[in-house]
């Protein structure tokens, strides 16, 4: 597996909290990116970042905000968390496009979040 | 916006038997990606198409891109306890906000 940690790994927190996730990399990839997992949803991209400080958004970014100070790490916060946000959070990294195209990603262990 | 719908949700089988899982798109797209997500894991990469009409084959697993590449499906021959889990297509494009998950399809083998 690449070298790709989510931490925490489970987390319980109360409504109106703000919570930080944090995914660390050692495979020193450009690219990485926040997913949300939902029965019935699949995964859905929150955020992503294409380089240090380079950071946009993805189609559920509402409530979430990102950032990258260094190429290895990626935050995740949850200004004021909502039960809504009850989920499993992923995070995956990849290397710059190859001819255009997505390369492959390689995701984390995933971080089991529940909002109370 | 583009859409990816996978079907089915959901596949119960028979050990030995086959199984596929198909991903259609709204748009065409510059290539598709298939993910593998074993129960409480987290997704793995399986493989990557990106000429139209592309058929590769992993093992026991046959790829297919179509040939409008709209369409793609993940066939596995006699299915194996091991297949269990569940299967997503991710349908690529050039830019990364535009990423889309297929909805995956939870595959579960009966012994």
């Amino acid at each position: 597996d690449a070298g790709i940690t989510q931490s925490p790994r489970h987390k319980v927190t109360e409504t109106g909290t703000p919570v930080t996730l944090r995914c660390h990399q050692t495979e020193n990839h450009r690219y990485m990116y926040w997913y949300r997992q939902d029965p019935g949803h699949g995964l859905r991209l929150i955020h992503y970042s294409y380089g240090v400080k380079d950071t946009d958004k993805g189609e559920v970014s509402d409530g979430y905000s990102v950032s990258r100070s260094k190429t290895e790490d990626f935050l995740l916060t949850l200004e004021s968390a909502t039960s809504s946000q009850t989920s499993v959070y992923f995070c995956a990294i990849s290397e710059s496009m190859t001819s255009g195209r997505l390369n492959e990603q390689f995701f984390g262990p995933g971080t089991r979040l529940t909002v109370l | 916006g583009q859409q990816v719908m996978q079907i089915p949700q959901y596949q119960h089988v028979q050990e030995g038997e086959d199984f596929t899982t198909y991903c259609n798109s709204s748009t065409t797209l510059s290539n598709i990606q298939w993910y593998k997500q074993r129960p409480g894991g987290h997704p793995v990469f399986l493989i990557q198409l990106v000429k139209s009409g592309e058929v590769k084959k992993q093992k026991r697993l046959t790829f297919q891109f179509g040939e409008a590449k709209k369409n793609s499906s993940l066939h596995i021959t006699a299915t194996q306890t091991t297949d269990v889990g569940t299967y997503f297509c991710l349908a690529g494009g050039t830019s990364y906000g535009k990423l889309t998950f297929g909805q995956g399809t939870i595959l579960t083998v009966h012994p």
